[in-house]
């Protein structure tokens, strides 16, 4: 079975402080892991994926094997970065079960 | 075209109508997916199609009924939903990795808001 957990329900920052999304997973074989994120009134759409190693808007995730985790960073958050974002796993197999982790929603404030 | 378009963006249903839930994608994709998503809860997986074959259904009441008619269209039919079936209902798109990458991003719809009275 796979799963995701976001430990953190809500977390709010100051303008250009860091931020830590926490994420970890269950899976027993090689997963897939993602960053999506839902800005009000837009879809759910793609932040990053562990498998690129991009950058985006100043994010970033490493996955950590050993310690299970996938969590997002940014070093300076922005006002504009207030959303809700949910990590997912997918697993083996090319259309697969896209598991989410229950959201955290960053609230960032001057 | 780079999006996932669905169509209604609202429906309200009584609980003995029969509607569709409709959802297009002309990105060449050809994994296609349902989900629903209750209040301030994240997207559940419903159903998946592969090449225009269901290849996964976690277990759905059979009052929801999957179609895909050709490989840019994805139907959602709906009877005798009951008032907890209201939810939003997204659509998402895929390719099909055939690497060791493993599976691709999937590209999500805005969804259709769902009311069953």
């Amino acid at each position: 079975a796979q799963r995701v957990t976001q430990p953190e329900k809500l977390l709010s920052v100051f303008k250009g402080a860091p931020v830590e999304l926490k994420c970890n997973y269950s899976y027993s074989g090689s997963p897939e892991l993602f960053w999506y994120v839902q800005y009000s009134r837009q879809r759910l759409q793609l932040l990053l994926r562990h498998i690129s190693r991009e950058s985006i808007k100043g994010f970033t995730a490493d996955l950590n094997k050993g310690e299970t985790s996938f969590h997002l960073k940014k070093p300076f958050a922005q006002e504009e970065d207030s959303a809700m974002y949910y990590c997912a796993l997918s697993g083996d197999g090319t259309a697969s079960k896209l598991t989410f982790g229950t959201g955290t929603r960053l609230q960032v404030t001057l | 075209d780079t999006e996932v378009t669905q169509t209604p963006k609202h429906l309200v249903m009584g609980m003995t109508n029969k509607k569709s839930l409709k959802c297009e994608q002309h990105m060449g994709h050809r994994a296609m997916y349902w989900y629903k998503q209750k209040a301030k809860k994240p997207p559940e997986l419903m159903f998946v199609y592969s090449y225009e074959k269901l290849s996964i259904n976690e277990s759905v009441p059979s009052r929801f009924s999957p179609e895909c008619p050709n490989s840019s269209l994805l139907n959602l039919h709906l009877h005798a939903l009951q008032p907890e079936d209201s939810a939003l209902y997204l659509c998402a798109s895929s390719q099909l990795s055939w690497t060791t990458s493993g599976p691709d991003t999937q590209y999500f719809g805005p969804g259709t808001r769902l009311t069953v009275l």
